[in-house]
């Protein structure tokens, strides 16, 4: 089965720094990558996802990069703001369409400093 | 477009009493369900996967008498929390995904359920 690992567990940056959290996964079958953010006393929301058959996306401060060689994904937020901060989840799919389910990171809590 | 409503947001009960979430897609026919558990400062929790018109997947170690899910309908699964015990005091969140998404198709989250148990 998938295998999702997080890293760091927490972090803290400048506002204006980047920011960037990685996570390795170990089933090669699997080919979507959603990131979510998560503010306190709420559900995650889904924030960028990546299929596989591209090695980036961007959407404004928050891109995504993903290597399948190597197995792992990254979620990259420039010019940082202090409502950046949550704590963020990446996913990777397991199992086949009929019958699936989503393993998620063990969440990065990360602080923007005003 | 996407939007996962669940209710209640909060909820407070005694002990051995039993407690119903709903979790309603309200734009979008969802024929999956899932349905997490997340203690403070932890990640996600998959208890179940609802299907709907047939019986929910529980994850291991889930006793699924203690959490009964009922798919009834391709917007709307409820989780029930039986015989509810203070260990049972946490946060529930249920996910759903498009009708006909497979497992490489975005998840939409509900807000989420603060359930305490006295």
């Amino acid at each position: 089965g998938e295998n999702v690992e997080q890293h760091p567990s927490t972090l803290s940056v400048q506002e204006g720094d980047s920011a960037v959290i990685k996570c390795t996964y170990s089933d090669s079958a699997s080919n979507y990558f959603p990131w979510y953010k998560q503010e306190l006393g709420k559900g995650p929301q889904l924030i960028i996802d990546i299929r596989s058959n591209v090695g980036e996306k961007k959407d404004q401060r928050i891109a995504v990069t993903l290597n399948k060689t190597a197995k792992h994904f990254s979620l990259h937020i420039t010019e940082t703001q202090p409502e950046d901060s949550a704590v963020y989840f990446c996913a990777a799919p397991s199992g086949t369409s009929g019958t699936y389910k989503y393993i998620f990171g063990t969440g990065t809590r990360l602080k923007v400093l005003a | 477009g996407a939007v996962v409503s669940q209710h209640p947001s909060w909820v407070i009960c005694k002990s051995g009493t039993s407690v119903k979430i709903e979790c309603r897609s309200l734009d979008f026919q969802a024929t999956t369900m899932f349905w997490y558990r997340q203690f403070p400062k932890q990640s996600l929790m998959l208890m179940a996967t609802s299907n709907e018109g047939s019986k929910a997947t529980y994850e291991q170690g889930v006793e699924k008498d203690k959490f009964l899910i009922n798919h009834a309908s391709l917007t709307l699964s409820t989780l029930t929390v039986t015989s509810a015990h203070p260990e049972d005091s946490s946060f529930y969140i249920c996910s759903a995904s498009h009708r006909g998404s497979s497992y490489n198709s975005p998840l939409h989250f509900g807000n989420g359920t603060r359930l305490t148990v006295t």
